[in-house]
């Protein structure tokens, strides 16, 4: 039984680099999120998808970030000209709409450190 | 629009003392869900328990158990004969009747519970 896998799982790139991180969820969920998490803070919603399509993207996600899920599988979460702000944990999550009401499962998440 | 309030910034306890987590929520939905995770050093989030609204129930799971209270919007979470390996940050979170969809979860600041041997 495979979990949601995230990588990597830790990246440090300097100010005004790209980065992009790779989600694989639980293989039967057809909802996949995106949270970021800063020390000391819960995580925060960025967005998610229903399969393929996006539906929802929170005003946390600024126009430098943007996530593709192209085949409702595995996604992918871009962050163009990374600044010293966008230093977080990025989690992934997946979820099912099978049954009633879905419980989402995280991964590990990808540390990201911006120098 | 959703908020969940977790008081406690940080708890230390001795092994095998009763510990209690507190949680308080508002929304201004009728119907929603409630949950608990763990996230060890590690990171990643571990799912522990989903309620929704229309259960309120207490539950139990061996050494966990959760007293979920409508009146006060309050989840609390309490840990019997606590153990080193519960040492973790533990997150209560709110999501809509969906489980997540639109907004996802709401979730709370975290406590970080230190268990001393």
């Amino acid at each position: 039984d495979t979990g949601v896998s995230q990588n990597p799982r830790h990246k440090i790139t300097k100010r005004g680099q790209n980065v992009t991180f790779r989600c694989d969820p639980i293989s039967e969920h057809n909802r996949l999120y995106w949270y970021r998490q800063t020390l000391g803070q819960g995580p925060e919603f960025l967005t998610y998808f229903q399969n393929e399509a996006q539906l929802e993207k929170s005003r946390l996600l600024s126009d430098r970030f943007s996530a593709e899920r192209p085949k409702g599988s595995f996604s992918t979460l871009e962050i163009q000209r990374t600044e010293q702000g966008d230093s977080a944990m990025y989690l992934c999550a997946s979820s099912s709409t099978q049954g009633f009401g879905n419980t989402i499962y995280f991964g590990e998440g990808s540390w990201l450190t911006v120098v | 629009a959703q908020k969940v309030t977790q008081a406690q910034t940080e708890i230390s306890v001795v092994e095998k003392e009763d510990v209690t987590l507190d949680c308080v929520y508002e929304t201004r939905d009728t119907t929603y869900y409630l949950f608990w995770y763990k996230q060890p050093p590690s990171g990643e989030l571990v799912f522990l328990i989903r309620r929704n609204s229309f259960d309120e129930q207490n539950e139990i799971s061996g050494r966990y158990s959760w007293n979920f209270q409508k009146s006060t919007s309050s989840f609390n979470f309490t840990i019997t004969a606590s153990q080193v390996v519960d040492s973790a940050v533990y997150f209560c979170a709110l999501s809509d009747y969906s489980g997540g969809g639109a907004d996802g979860l709401t979730f709370g600041k975290g406590t970080h519970l230190i268990i001393q041997p």
